[in-house]
């Protein structure tokens, strides 16, 4: 079946302009994660979707940072007012449960690329 | 909280030739480890995993052992193949709460030559 879609795969925006990511995740995929890959760094956890419960925003950076998740499906994360610390990869993920790493598997998409200028 | 620190690359290698990635982590409690990999134009897949002490996980003729005296996971490849080019992203997880959230490496591109 298909795999994590993100769209747009790039985005190249002004300074101080808002900008929406998303991402249509694996069909029967309860959890979605949101990370960002700045350049030369590691992937940074944002934020965690599972069924109806509260998400995870514990990752996001600022307040300039928000997603949502509709249902089980696709989900936005909105930079307002981006700044060009944000430009990096945006990369999204979903799994079967959302339960431990260890035992329920992350699938992840292809990644936004993000340049603010 | 948790972190991964991996070597730097990138890594460029003949095929047939022995891989050896760097892994090392830090972490309270008994994290589980991780290698995903990321083909070309392809999203991060999982790899490998090991998710406790002296586990070793392997995969595609991959492999990494879970050594929790050296806090390391490297991964290690016996003879390259011009397909194995890729980014190596190595990664750990809680063992606690937010056992969901996976903590990655800078990853490690690796390019095979004929």
């Amino acid at each position: 079946g298909a795999g994590v879609s993100q769209s747009p795969s790039n985005k190249v925006t002004e300074k101080g302009k808002d900008v929406e990511l998303r991402c249509d995740p694996i069909s029967g995929h309860t959890a979605l994660y949101w990370y960002r890959q700045r350049l030369g760094q590691g992937l940074e956890f944002l934020i965690y979707f599972q069924g109806n419960s509260a998400p995870d925003k514990s990752g996001l950076p600022s307040d300039r940072f928000s997603a949502e998740r509709t249902g089980e499906s696709v989900s936005t994360l909105t930079i307002q007012r981006t700044q060009q610390e944000d430009s990096a990869v945006y990369l999204c993920a979903s799994s079967l449960s959302g339960g431990r790493a260890r035992t329920d598997t992350q699938y992840f998409g292809p990644g936004t690329r993000l340049t603010v200028l | 909280g948790n972190s991964v620190t991996q070597m730097e690359g990138p890594v460029t290698l003949s095929e047939e030739a022995f891989l050896t990635i760097n892994c090392t982590y830090t972490a309270t409690g008994y994290p589980s480890l991780f290698w995903y990999v990321q083909y070309p134009g392809e999203g991060l897949q999982l790899l490998l995993k090991a998710t406790k002490a002296d586990d070793k996980g392997s995969n595609k003729g991959f492999e990494a052992t879970y050594r929790k005296e050296t806090t390391s996971f490297h991964l290690e490849k016996g003879s390259v193949q011009v397909s194995d080019s890729a980014v190596y992203f190595c990664a750990s997880s809680y063992s606690g709460a937010g056992s969901y959230q996976l903590t990655f490496g800078k990853g490690t591109k690796l390019s095979v030559i004929p």
